[in-house]
């Protein structure tokens, strides 16, 4: 079955950028949209943004002008960076697999059927 | 941005109990709303989907319903693996996906 695993640093400096990767296993990353959420310590969950295989993104616009999303369909995987990050950016991030469902001709994403464990990401000097 | 507000934030309750979870939308979703649960330390887990369609694994005392702007999930039984947190999701605006708050289910 589908496997997601996120990887890169759990520290990261203020105003530096964040970068974490998400590696797909057990399946092609084709064919479906891709996302990045996370979630403070003790809060709720936020989605960050995704990306479909073929490279198109969306972003929270809250996020947006940090964010960059970009997938690698050779190594099955995709990957998160957001920079200037700051302690409220402290949060466990997760990848997770939005299923797809079609509007007239257009595929959109769904809900996110598969996740991966999570990875905590500290911002702190 | 649609706002989703799930009511209650907590919830005390005990094994056997019937639970129910409120998800309010800022406006209409249609049925596009998912519900998912979280355990601590754990990844949330797609529990129903498209407001009432049962996730392949997800036991039947689970059940998701409504449309519009309201919507809840039951609980039939409460179990002692159901004590666990639970998020509502929106992708009617698939330009901006937007989770609620999350409601803690505890043991009473």
């Amino acid at each position: 079955q589908v496997q997601l695993q996120e990887s890169g640093p759990g520290l990261v400096k203020p105003s530096e950028t964040l970068s974490l990767t998400c590696t797909v296993s057990g399946g092609s990353i084709s064919s479906y949209y891709w996302s990045w959420i996370r979630q403070p310590p003790g809060k709720g969950l936020e989605w960050i943004g995704y990306i479909y295989y073929s490279g198109s993104t969306n972003y929270n616009p809250s996020l947006k002008s940090r964010v960059t999303i970009s997938v690698d369909t050779s190594k099955n995987q995709f990957s998160l960076k957001l920079s200037s990050v700051t302690a409220a950016d402290t949060a466990v991030y997760y990848c997770a697999r939005n299923r797809l469902r079609y509007f007239d001709w257009l595929s959109i994403p769904d809900a996110f059927d598969i996740w991966g464990q999570g990875t905590m990401v500290t911002v702190s000097s | 941005d649609i706002q989703m507000t799930q009511s209650p934030s907590t919830l005390s309750a005990s094994v056997g109990d019937r639970v129910t979870i409120t998800c309010r939308a800022s406006q209409s979703i249609s049925s596009w709303l998912a519900w998912y649960q979280q355990k601590p330390g754990k990844a949330p887990k797609l529990l129903i989907y498209k407001a009432s369609s049962l996730e392949s694994g997800v036991p039947s005392r689970f059940s998701g319903s409504g449309s519009g702007t309201e919507f809840t999930l039951t609980i039939s039984s409460l179990q002692p693996d159901d004590f666990a947190t639970y998020y509502c999701q929106q992708y009617n605006s698939y330009s901006r996906l937007t989770f609620g708050g999350g409601t803690k289910v505890e043991i009473k």
